[in-house]
């Protein structure tokens, strides 16, 4: 069975805190993505990487920076975390950038306090 | 950015009712897809549709996409309470990018 696998489903932070949220997957994936999703708002892209050690921006990467060292994992950083990045945060992965089921991890709720 | 708007927002039906929702966009997609997220949990692909004018049946589930390929639409007939949740619909744009909408949160009574 797939599997994407978020380190922590509740997180809460301080202001300013280096905050990291973890993603695994077990499929082999070349695609790795994180959303945030918010009410209203829906799932925003903030970072993909189509391969290890490459990254691209998304829609909205202020205040995030990632890091994909390997081939399964892939890393979202909040450098100085704010109230702001108080979100549900959703990693992904897919075989392909087109046409292929992204799969979920289970989310990450982030609280900024 | 290729924009996606899902309509209605919210939906509440009683047991056994059909519904309909709609996600449309003024850009050509070459794939949408649609998932199915429960609270509390990431979202859960239900269907891909390719080819305008394609219709895909999922049990009581009918997933249509436009003869353009600027929208598409998710059809339930008799809902049950398990079809409650929120129907994201994800296109992949020019960009080759997955956009997705803001949802369709449907809520079955039972």
């Amino acid at each position: 069975d797939v599997k994407v696998t978020q380190s922590s489903r509740y997180l809460v932070k301080r202001t300013g805190e280096k905050v990291f949220l973890e993603c695994v997957q077990d499929m082999d994936h070349e695609n790795m993505f994180w959303y945030r999703q918010d009410p209203g708002l829906g799932l925003r892209l903030i970072y993909f990487s189509y391969d290890v050690k490459m990254k691209e921006k998304g829609d909205i990467p202020e205040g995030y920076s990632v890091s994909r060292e390997k081939k399964e994992r892939f890393s979202l950083i909040l450098e100085s975390a704010s109230t702001n990045q108080t979100s549900m945060y959703l990693c992904a992965s897919s075989l392909s950038l087109i046409y292929t089921e992204a799969f979920f991890g289970q989310g990450t709720r982030l609280t900024v306090v | 950015t290729q924009l996606l708007e899902q309509s209605p927002q919210f939906l509440s039906i009683q047991e056994g009712e059909n519904l309909t929702v709609y996600c449309n966009s003024s850009s050509v997609f070459s794939s949408l897809q649609w998932y199915r997220q429960e609270p509390g949990e990431g979202p859960v692909l239900l269907v891909t549709v390719v080819t305008g004018g394609e219709v895909k049946k999922l049990k009581r589930l009918t997933f249509q996409f436009g003869d353009a390929r600027k929208d598409s639409s998710l059809h339930i007939t008799a809902a049950q309470p398990g079809d409650t949740g929120l129907y994201l619909c994800a296109g992949v744009g020019g960009n080759n990018r997955l956009a997705f909408g803001k949802g369709n949160q449907v809520v079955v009574i039972p």
